[in-house]
Parts: C-alpha cells; structure tokens; sequence
C-alpha cells in the first residue's frame, strides 16, 4: 500500500514570495491534517479536513496561509507571502476516519531567506 | 490547553543500555497517548500508544505505561541498538472542537553509539 505523498521534499524562497504544497494521502482516507514542525519543536496541526470540508482551522495563520482539498482527496497548502518565521518542515498526514491512526508523509522543508 | 512535555535531548547511550525518556502531559478529560518515532530522513511513524489509564504500549521492545495519577507517559527500553537511533515525540489526542488532532512535545533525539 502507498503511503502519503508530498512534494516537492525541499523548497527554498525569498520572503514575501508564495508557494504550494501538495499532498496525496492514502487511498480511501478521509482524513487529511497539515502539520507545520519548526525546528527543535513537536509537529503543530494548521488544518484538518474530512472528506473535502474543514474540520479545524484555529491555528491556520489565515492573513498567509491557505489551503483546499477540492475532491476529498489530494491537498495544496500555500503560504503567500512568506515571512522568515515560515521556515520549517510541512507534514501531510491522513487516516481512515478521525482518532483512528494517523500516517505520515515525509515532509516539506521550506526554506525562506 | 492540553500539553505534552518531554525531557530535553539530545540523549546519547551505548549499545545494550537502558532507555527512559520522560514525557508528561497535561490534558482535560481522557486523551489517549503516543509515542511518535522520525528516523533520519523518514517521515512520523507510530511506535505505540495507549487509550486509557494503566494500559501498557508496546513495539519493537519500547514500552510505555500510561499514568493518569503522575500524567506521565515514560518511553523504556531494556537494551537498545543502534537502529534505534531517531527523534521521539510523545503526543496526545485532543477532540477539542469536534475534531481529532495530536498534539506533540518537542521531541527527543537519541544517539545510541556502538
């Protein structure tokens, strides 16, 4: 079975320029979180979808930070326009249903200089 | 609102030693608890959890006894090896409004060296 996918692995920009994540969770999970981990830190939930609906947003920085899943299925997460502060790793993660267990992608490292 | 804690990395142990890393939590109501694994260039996994009180987590030799009277989560080990080398995050489940997300501690990383 294919785990969670994301792309690209590595981003480098500029602040004040924007940019994109994709995620491609497992086959037939609802389920679908965006993770930020800023370094030496534990992994923050942004956002958390069900099927293609927001489920929790309160800590998505949502003057910046913006993100859809339109078929229920993959994700892009954008960040416009980053700030210094965005530099971290994005984690995608899904599962079958909420509280049931989540499965992680191997990250984004953003890099804003 | 809820919380997780875990004892400052990074952590550096020899072959066969005993692990402990500590973690505790402070949460309302009844979360169930994780232990989280990152090896070097791979993404989260799950190494084990526990969903009520007293339960015990086990995998691969860790374990972790979930303590509601200390709110403590302990990660052991008898005698680790060098593959057990990674960044471990202790996290907790919160369902605050509607939703199911984990919450994480800052992570631990151990060396183990041979």
């Amino acid at each position: 079975e294919a785990g969670v996918a994301q792309s690209p692995r590595y981003k480098i920009i500029e602040k004040r320029q924007s940019v994109a994540f994709w995620c491609n969770p497992i086959s037939g999970h609802a389920t679908l979180y965006w993770y930020q981990q800023i370094l030496g830190q534990g992994p923050k939930l942004l956002i958390q979808f069900q099927n293609n609906g927001v489920v929790d947003d309160s800590q998505l920085p949502k003057d910046r930070f913006s993100a859809e899943r339109l078929k229920g299925v993959d994700s892009t997460l954008k960040i416009q326009p980053a700030k210094l502060e965005d530099s971290a790793v994005y984690l995608c993660a899904s599962s079958l249903y909420p509280g049931n267990e989540q499965f992680f992608g191997p990250g984004t490292r953003l890099t804003v200089l | 609102g809820n919380s997780v804690t875990q004892m400052e990395g990074p952590v550096t142990l020899s072959e066969e030693a005993f692990l402990t890393i500590n973690c505790t939590y402070t949460a309302t109501g009844y979360p169930s608890l994780f232990w989280y694994v990152q090896y070097p260039g791979e993404g989260l996994q799950l190494l084990l959890k526990a969903t009520k009180a007293d339960d015990k987590g086990s995998n691969k030799g860790f374990e972790a006894t979930y303590r509601k009277e200390t709110t403590s989560f302990h990660l052991e080990k008898g005698s680790v090896q060098v593959s057990d080398s990674a960044v471990y995050f202790c996290a907790l489940s919160d369902t605050g409004q509607g939703a199911q997300k984990l919450v994480f501690g800052q992570g631990t990383r151990l060396t183990i060296n041979p």
